[in-house]
């Protein structure tokens, strides 16, 4: 009865790589979120899908692309992935724009 | 601009002592305010949050938390620390209003509980 699950939970890739990361949430949810925590452990959002349209995209490279297939899942597509890539990469998704974020188990990705 | 302040970085208490862990915010407007907590290794689990009412609010694993207004403050408290209380602790804050729910995290407080 997992409600936000991500795969993988680990992913070690060498530089310039492509790899995608997937979410997906159980909850009936309408929003997503993908949030990266860098290595001194500072949170910060990405992206935000709500109901598959794109509402936030702070200031990220364009080599990464998230993708809503449909409301329940919200997949993170890197290109020409780099060392400063590395970084735990968490999935969350809340009722609506406005209510409490739960968040999926992490991604942990190296890049080599 | 909206930012989280988490002063202590590293906390250490005795198992069965009182804990309280600070957090400030700056926020122009009536915000959400949240405390997450991240064991290591694993993802972020959500123990109490404030949207209105009452100011002090009470969470899982018997955790409080209290809004102050005046101090921008909402420091989480716990009577009696557990040594499974040994993890990351996150404040975050929320806007009301918006047409967006972006969560703006402190830089967390990791605690240690000694035997």
């Amino acid at each position: 009865d997992t409600a936000v699950s991500q795969t993988p939970k680990y992913l070690v890739t060498q530089m310039g790589n492509d790899k995608s990361i997937k979410c997906e949430q159980n909850l009936g949810h309408d929003t997503m979120y993908w949030y990266k925590q860098d290595s001194k452990k500072f949170l910060k959002i990405m992206f935000s899908y709500n109901n598959k349209e794109l509402i936030i995209n702070e200031t990220v490279p364009n080599r990464f692309s998230p993708k809503s297939p449909d409301k329940a899942h919200l997949n993170l597509h890197i290109n020409s992935l780099e060392l400063g890539d590395s970084a735990v990469y968490f999935c969350a998704s809340s009722r609506d724009r406005q209510e409490t974020q739960y968040f999926g188990p992490g991604t942990r990705l190296l890049v080599l | 601009a909206q930012s989280v302040t988490q002063p202590d970085i590293h906390i250490t208490v005795s198992e069965g002592a009182s804990l309280e862990l600070r957090c400030n915010y700056s926020y122009g407007a009536t915000p959400y305010l949240f405390w997450y907590v991240q064991s290591p290794g694993q993802g972020l689990q959500l123990l109490l949050k404030y949207f209105s009412g009452d100011t002090l609010v009470q969470g899982i694993k018997g955790f409080e938390a209290e809004f102050k207004r005046s101090q921008s403050s909402f420091n989480l408290r716990k009577p009696s620390v557990h040594w499974s209380d040994a993890a990351e602790y996150f404040c975050a804050v929320g806007f009301i209003g918006g047409a967006t729910n972006k969560l703006i995290f402190g830089t967390g407080t990791l605690l240690a509980v000694q035997p």
